[in-house]
């Protein structure tokens, strides 16, 4: 079946440290992938997609390759703000989703920046 | 941005009774939305998937009658817990789909914390 395994957390960092959030899935084909941020109080919100392989998704400084030879999305950003600081989400929408984007989801990270 | 809200935020209620948990597009139409649970420190997990004017499809595993979802209107669903017992404690989150010039995107809400006693 479809899934997606990501690394636990909490992860605590200082400022301008290098992030690395690893995350690997197990699907059928050629899913689409998805990192997600939900920032305290707050829903979940779209953070950066990658839909084929060797695509990169990249936005607020934060980028993520798909990579099908080691079937992973590794979510990485060269210099963390304390405004960085909440739970990123891993996800994947299998090829064949029934004419929509069903998603299925990482356990989440939590990340922590701090001064 | 799309904006999606959920109400109530949190709901302590006693065993037996049902709760009634609403998911609202406040800037858009949509006519898919989506609700999710998530237990602590784990995935959120796909409930059903709500169309506006027709019945919600269920994933499996998850009792269509135990969990009544209702989408009468393009910027409403409702998610019903019926006969609330304690394992049905958890965090229930709901999106709704946008789909523009052939990009799909799911804005989520805030989600509702389901505390049953």
């Amino acid at each position: 079946g479809n899934s997606v395994t990501q690394m636990e957390g909490p992860v605590t960092l200082s400022e301008e440290a290098f992030l690395t959030i690893n995350c690997t899935y197990t699907a059928t084909g050629y899913p689409s992938l998805f990192w997600y941020v939900q920032y305290p109080g707050e829903g979940l919100q779209l953070l950066l997609k990658a839909t084929k392989a060797d695509d990169k998704g990249s936005n607020k400084g934060f980028e993520a390759t798909y990579r099908k030879e080691t079937t992973s999305f590794h979510l990485e950003k060269g210099s963390v703000q304390v405004s960085d600081s909440a739970v990123y989400f891993c996800a994947l929408s299998p090829m064949f989703s029934g004419g929509y984007n069903k998603l299925i989801f990482g356990a989440g990270t939590r990340l922590a920046v701090h001064p | 941005g799309a904006v999606v809200s959920q109400h109530p935020s949190r709901v302590i209620c006693k065993s037996g009774t049902s709760v009634k948990i609403e998911c609202r597009s406040l800037d858009f139409q949509a006519t898919t939305m989506f609700w999710y649970r998530q237990f602590p420190k784990q995935s959120l997990m796909l409930m059903a998937t709500s169309n506006e004017g027709s019945k919600a499809t269920y994933e499996q595993g998850v009792e269509k009658d135990k969990f009544l979802i209702n989408h009468a209107s393009l910027t409403l669903s409702t998610l019903t817990v019926t006969s609330a017992h304690p394992e049905d404690s958890s965090f229930y989150i709901c999106s709704a789909r946008v789909l523009a010039d052939l990009q799909e995107t799911q804005y989520f809400g805030p989600g509702t914390r389901l505390l049953v006693l």
